[in-house]
């Protein structure tokens, strides 16, 4: 156990609509990153948040969005969801920018 | 931009012997860390070993160790006394130093253990 939680752990929906996966990061760690993984793409990084504020951004669509609130979780919205945004969704956090990063279990994402 | 390889999509090794997984990367920085992390069937994403660029002394971590080549900008995992719980998928990853500090990772590679 890494001791960062995701919920849910699966999601089902349809195309078109739009949902919000949540974050709880270790006790005492600031930044929070949001990876997909999907069959196409791999492993891929989408954002990062330290202590509240983005602190990086990649790949990730503009129907995605994500916060991080000041008690620390995050959550990443997915909206005009597309077959293709199927996936699993991992959070991972760390202490600071520079230390190692400690994965969730990761939310899985089924788009019908 | 960083890139990484994976050039075996699968490899196969029997219980108890030794099998190295390979790696490459492209970065044109000089300080950064490197990773090899497990996922096994449960989709839980471990950290297996990590190896900061500035050593030059390949990393250890029980049954599990590292080759760096930083010159060549190759990084193997050397796993010896296989067990059958390192089935699993291995994502090889790098990070640049810094606080914009995402992790790149390789295409991975599956791992089977076969008695």
């Amino acid at each position: 156990d890494s001791g960062v939680t995701q919920t849910p752990k699966h999601l089902i929906t349809a195309t078109g609509q739009r949902v919000t996966l949540r974050c709880s990061p270790r006790s005492g760690d600031l930044s929070v990153y949001w990876y997909q993984q999907s069959l196409d793409q791999g492993l891929q990084f989408l954002i990062q948040y330290y202590n509240g504020e983005e602190r990086a951004k990649g790949n990730i669509l503009e129907r995605f969005s994500a916060q991080q609130f000041p008690d620390l979780h995050s959550e990443l919205n997915l909206s005009s969801l597309e077959l293709g945004d199927s996936a699993l969704y991992f959070c991972a956090s760390s202490v600071g920018s520079n230390n190692e990063q400690f994965f969730g279990p990761g939310t899985r994402l089924t788009v019908l | 931009a960083q890139t990484v390889t994976q050039s075996q999509p699968e490899m196969s090794v029997q219980e108890a012997e030794t099998v190295t997984l390979s790696c490459t990367y492209d970065t044109s920085e000089s300080d950064y860390y490197l990773f090899w992390y497990k996922q096994p069937p449960s989709r839980q994403m471990i950290l297996v070993i990590r190896q900061e660029a500035y050593k030059q002394q390949n990393a250890t971590e029980n049954r599990f160790s590292v080759n760096f080549q930083k010159a060549a900008k190759s990084f193997s995992l050397k796993i010896s006394d296989s067990q059958l719980g390192d089935a699993a998928m291995y994502f090889c990853a790098y990070r640049r130093t810094g606080t914009a500090s995402k992790l790149t990772f390789g295409t991975g590679t599956r791992l089977q253990v076969t008695l």
